[in-house]
């Protein structure tokens, strides 16, 4: 059982070029989101989507998109790299609601550094 | 929108008790959470409180109070290996996890 996994792991980009970063979960989970965190600022929600089809912008989502084609895969698009998208990413996911916590399991991250 | 606090760093002895405190201000609060995030690792879930009152899991246990807008984390018998940042989170509604920027704790021989 995989839990989360995204790739990559690391990337160095120059400023204007675009990439995906990955997310595949193997839990049925309906729920992920991606979190971006920079020191001193804690995980902050770039976007997030509670099923296949449906996303929603969370906290920063400038500068990036998402789409939801399936329950396992969530990945978010970079359309034009900036030096401030700098950052460590994670991608999570829950059961959704629900009892219990809807408790998040992350990813390992993906570090990008932007040129 | 959420505004979470917590203190940036902790530092404590190995064998002692650290209580990390939460506080916060949201607009719709379903449920607080616990994470640790060793360095260069991803966050892991410690705990969840959505009623008032203390929540006991082995050595580590989390109080909330609703009315207060108040949490806390307390760390007993700290070991070496829970040097590590906790983040406090709230959900939002029925989905959305907003985090404060963490306290790093520090454990000294």
């Amino acid at each position: 059982n995989a839990g989360v996994t995204q790739t990559p792991k690391f990337q160095v980009l120059k400023t204007g070029q675009s990439m995906t970063l990955q997310c595949a979960q193997d839990m049925n989970h309906e729920y992920m989101s991606w979190y971006r965190q920079d020191p001193g600022m804690g995980l902050r929600l770039i976007h997030y989507s509670v099923g296949a089809g449906i996303t929603d912008q969370g906290e920063v989502p400038n500068g990036y998109n998402v789409s939801r084609s399936t329950t396992e895969d969530f990945p978010l698009r970079l359309l034009s790299a900036a030096p401030s998208q700098t950052s460590v990413y994670f991608c999570a996911s829950s059961t959704g609601v629900g009892d219990g916590a809807n408790v998040l399991t992350f990813g390992a991250g993906s570090r990008l550094t932007v040129l | 929108g959420q505004n979470i606090d917590q203190p940036t760093e902790m530092t404590a002895t190995e064998g002692a008790i650290v209580q990390i405190n939460c506080t916060y201000q949201t607009s719709g609060f379903n449920g607080l959470f616990w994470y640790q995030q060793h360095a260069g690792e991803a966050p892991t879930f410690l705990s969840y409180n959505v009623l008032d009152g203390l929540e006991e899991k082995g050595r580590f246990s989390s109080f909330l109070s609703r009315s207060k807008g108040y949490s806390y984390l307390l760390l007993k018998e700290l070991q070496m290996k829970d040097s590590a940042s906790y983040l406090c989170a709230v959900r939002d509604g029925d989905y959305k996890l907003s985090f404060g920027a963490g306290t790093t704790v520090t454990v000294r021989a």
